[in-house]
């Protein structure tokens, strides 16, 4: 099976853009799609991201992914970062025997 | 609107069994395309996938817990359950229920519930 990979943490000034990464560490990234999924404390996740690209309804434009073939990764792009962005962001796909598999998990912070 | 409320005991003894229930409104859980997915999350800690069940009763079973976890789906009450038996202070977590649309991930989750495994 494979691993994804995310920082532990990330931190960036309001206004700013920051970038979350997802390698993944064996297999092709791009065989299943990646999820992204926004967590604060105490509140269940919600989707900010799926089909590595697209957003669901509701949520804004600044937030963006993208797949890179050549790092076997995904990211996720905020830009015009607010204060209530920060909160904890998932990554999520799935393995060839349609079982979920998470990253450990990033914790942005806004300050 | 979908929504999705888990139920439960919050508090179990080492060595029994788990068993929460997921009530599902707003939709109804015999709709095509979705799995319904039980995730958990322990205390500090990321989030971990448990398992999954289709309508018809199709699972798929995390293979760290598989030889412990039962989930199953009763369409008369629009609910899907897990039973997670041999429970110890490791199952300490928030359990959380959502719908899948395979292959993109969930899309309704519910909010959560504490269950504690202690004496």
């Amino acid at each position: 099976n494979f691993m994804l990979t995310q920082p532990h943490s990330v931190s960036e000034s309001p206004g700013k853009t920051v970038t979350i990464s997802c390698t993944r560490s064996s297999g092709s990234m791009a065989s299943n799609y990646v999820q992204w999924y926004k967590q604060r404390p105490g509140s269940a996740p919600t989707t900010v991201i799926f089909e590595d690209t697209r957003r669901p309804s509701g949520v804004p434009d600044r937030f963006s992914g993208s797949i890179d073939s050549s790092s076997n990764s995904a990211s996720l792009t905020i830009s015009g970062l607010k204060t209530e962005d920060e909160a904890d962001y998932y990554c999520q796909s799935y393995d060839s025997s349609n079982h979920w598999v998470f990253g450990g998990g990033t914790k942005l912070t806004v300050l | 609107q979908v929504q999705l409320q888990e139920s439960g005991p919050g508090l179990v003894k080492p060595s029994q069994t788990l068993s929460l229930s997921c009530s599902v409104s707003g939709g109804s859980i015999s709709r095509e395309g979705y799995y319904w997915t039980w995730i958990r999350q322990h205390p500090g800690k990321g989030l971990e996938w448990i398992g999954n069940i289709h309508y018809s009763g199709s699972t798929y079973y995390s293979p760290s817990l598989k030889s412990r976890i039962t989930i199953s789906v009763d369409t008369s009450k629009n609910q899907f359950s897990l039973k997670l038996s041999s429970v110890t202070a490791a199952d300490t977590a928030v359990y959380y229920c959502a719908r899948e649309e395979y292959p993109i991930g969930a899309d309704y989750w519910g909010q959560g519930t504490l269950v504690t495994v202690s004496s």
